[in-house]
This record gives C-alpha cells, structure tokens and sequence, in this order.
C-alpha cells in the first residue's frame, strides 16, 4: 500500500539559508499534518490543512511557511535557517473524522550547519 | 511537550518479559493514540483508544484509558527484541482538525 512520501530524506543547509521540504500524502487522503522532532524530543506539531486550507496552526515560527496543493501535496518552506531548525520534520496525513490514525512519513532530516 | 508526561523515559528488560509503559495529558481528549518510532524514522501508529473506552487490545498490546486521571498505559506481553523502539502517547482533542498532541516518549531496549 502507498505511504506518505517525503523528500529529500537528508538536506543539509547554512545558516540564513532557505529550505523546501516536500510531503505527499497518501491517496485520497484530505488532511496533512507537518510535526517537527528536534533529537530526543517529542514531535511538535507545527501547521496542518484540509483540503488545502490550513486548519491548524502550532508551534510554527514566522520563518515558515506551508502550503498545500491541488493535487494535495504539501511543502514546508523555512527562510533564515537557523542552528535551532536542524531537526527531523513529518509529514502524515489522514481522512479526515473523528478517531483517524495519522499516516506518517519517513521524514526529512534537516541540519543546519 | 506540549502534552505531558511519559513515565518511564527509558526501559530495560529482557526479551519474554512484559513491558508497561504510562502517558499523561493535560487536556481534554477525543482519543489517545499510541506510536512506535524505530530511530530516525517515522512514527508507525499503533492502536487507538476513544474518549469513552477504558480497555483495548491489539495482539500483544494492551491499552488503558483513566480519563478521571488523565492518564493512560500501554502493556507490551511476552517482549521481543524486535520491539525495541521509542514509543509516544498522542491525543487528539475534542476539535475536529484530528491534530495530534504527542507525549515525550519512552525508550524501550528488549535484550535478547
């Protein structure tokens, strides 16, 4: 069966540089969830849509950026790295209702040098 | 975390034996989740109890629900090594946006 698709699976940057990670959820699948994991710590959520509108927003600093497309992928696209950002970053997704398991993917990590 | 506490953070035990490990949150809650994370890779969903359950099994796995207490265990039977893994309670909250809040973890070693 079809997972959630994430790339690239390591990216390494400069500080100050950009980044755009990209998800692409399981199909048919309406809801993306974008979670951050810095080492040791538990997942963070950080922004989600549903049927490309944003529905959630967390702990997601004004560096960041997401969006959702029409053909349901999503990106996360990070300005002004900074040391603080290297981190693993999820992607899941779901059929949206009530008692759905997210689907997560293998994630990106990011280092920020 | 932005949830709450894992209890231990990191067991040991032999494989055979059983392992228990506790979630607690802090909100109110539409369901609890339970994942596995094998290191650096992806969250694998593991079994999911609602807002009104108190018990659930899945194979080996047993999961609690004191919504009174605001807390919850996963009891892991008859470990293998293969079970080895971090694993994180999640909550979804009562708003429909299936937003998960995830615990920090506890990290399981099975000894072979």
């Amino acid at each position: 069966a079809a997972g959630v698709i994430q790339s690239p699976r390591h990216l390494i940057k400069e500080k100050r540089e950009t980044a755009t990670l990209k998800c692409y959820p399981i199909p048919r699948h309406d809801t993306v969830y974008w979670y951050q994991q810095g080492p040791g710590q538990d997942p963070q959520f950080l922004i989600s849509f549903y049927e490309k509108m944003q529905s959630d927003k967390g702990s997601i600093p004004d560096r960041f950026s997401a969006q959702q497309f029409s053909d349901y992928h999503s990106e996360l696209n990070m300005s002004s790295l900074e040391l603080g950002d290297s981190a693993l970053y999820f992607c899941a997704s779901c059929l949206r209702g009530n008692n759905s398991p997210l689907h997560f993917g293998n994630g990106t990590r990011l280092t920020v040098t | 975390s932005q949830q709450g506490e894992e209890d231990p953070q990191a067991l040991s035990i032999q494989e055979g034996e059983n392992a228990t490990m506790n979630c607690s949150y802090k909100t109110s809650i539409n369901n609890l989740q339970w994942y596995r994370q094998n290191s650096g890779r992806g969250l694998v969903h593991l079994i999911l109890i609602r807002s009104n359950e108190r018990e659930k099994h899945s194979g080996r796995l047993r999961v609690t629900l004191d919504t009174s207490k605001k807390s919850s265990s996963l009891l892991i039977t008859a470990s293998r090594a293969a079970d080895t893994a971090s694993y994180f309670c999640a909550t979804a909250g009562s708003g429909n946006t299936g937003k998960l809040i995830f615990g920090q973890g506890t990290t399981l070693q099975v000894k072979p």
